[in-house]
């Protein structure tokens, strides 16, 4: 079946060390978003790439960065974690035509540890 | 994008209709209502949208008001796998950057055996 792919799905990493999330999507979607979800609260965009362009949300730290080698592939770069940083990632995609924006399939998401 | 305002939390009995209201007063004549849900440690999933009809798939139903002030989502025969937080978002659904969603606080939906 067509999908959004999250690698891993858990995932622990210590105060200070650079992290990496990865997406994968069957979908052949043109649009790519990254969410953080924190613990009992809604999921936040982060940013999203639109094809091969990149948008950042005003608020996202300068911590967080994104990557899309190709249309099937996403990552999510956390260059510094924080303990704030543990959360939920979840990945989603949506196709994208220019008069109309179809609805987000999202990932299973990667939880995030930060010791 | 418009506001949304959602019960926090509602119980059902298995095998009833589960009602969801949302209110978005605020809405503009071009902004879908739309709904998705997440079941624990899942996922958004996308149930369903609308601009001003009703609309209905092979989940649920969606009941939008004449003055679209308002709607409800209606899931005919809920089942303990519906048990789920219920987003109601209101957003333009024409392109022109695909913006992403804003998630309010939703309805925690508890379905009772």
């Amino acid at each position: 079946d067509a999908m959004v792919i999250q690698n891993p799905r858990y995932q622990v990493t210590q105060f200070g060390k650079p992290v990496t999330l990865s997406c994968s999507q069957t979908l052949n979607h043109n649009v790519m978003y990254w969410y953080q979800q924190k613990s009992s609260q809604a999921p936040k965009l982060l940013f999203h790439y639109y094809d091969k362009d990149f948008n950042n949300e005003a608020d996202t730290p300068d911590n967080f960065q994104s990557r899309r080698p190709n249309t099937s592939f996403c990552f999510l770069d956390i260059r510094s974690p924080g303990l704030g940083d543990a959360a939920m990632y979840l990945c989603a995609t949506s196709r994208d035509k220019g008069t109309a924006t179809y609805e987000q399939y999202f990932g299973p998401g990667t939880r995030l540890t930060v010791t | 994008d418009a506001k949304t305002t959602q019960p926090t939390s509602m119980d059902c009995a298995e095998g009833r209709a589960a009602n969801l209201p949302c209110n978005h007063s605020t809405i503009s004549g071009n902004e879908y209502v739309y709904w998705y849900r997440q079941i624990h440690s899942q996922g958004p999933q996308y149930i369903i949208h609308g601009l001003k009809n009703n609309e209905t798939n092979e989940m649920a139903s969606l009941i939008i008001t004449e003055d679209r002030k308002s709607s409800t989502l209606i899931l005919p025969h809920a089942t303990l796998r519906d048990t789920a937080v219920y987003y109601c978002i209101v957003r333009v659904a024409s392109g022109g950057g695909a913006d992403g969603l804003t998630f309010g606080k939703g309805t925690h939906l508890i379905i009772q055996p």
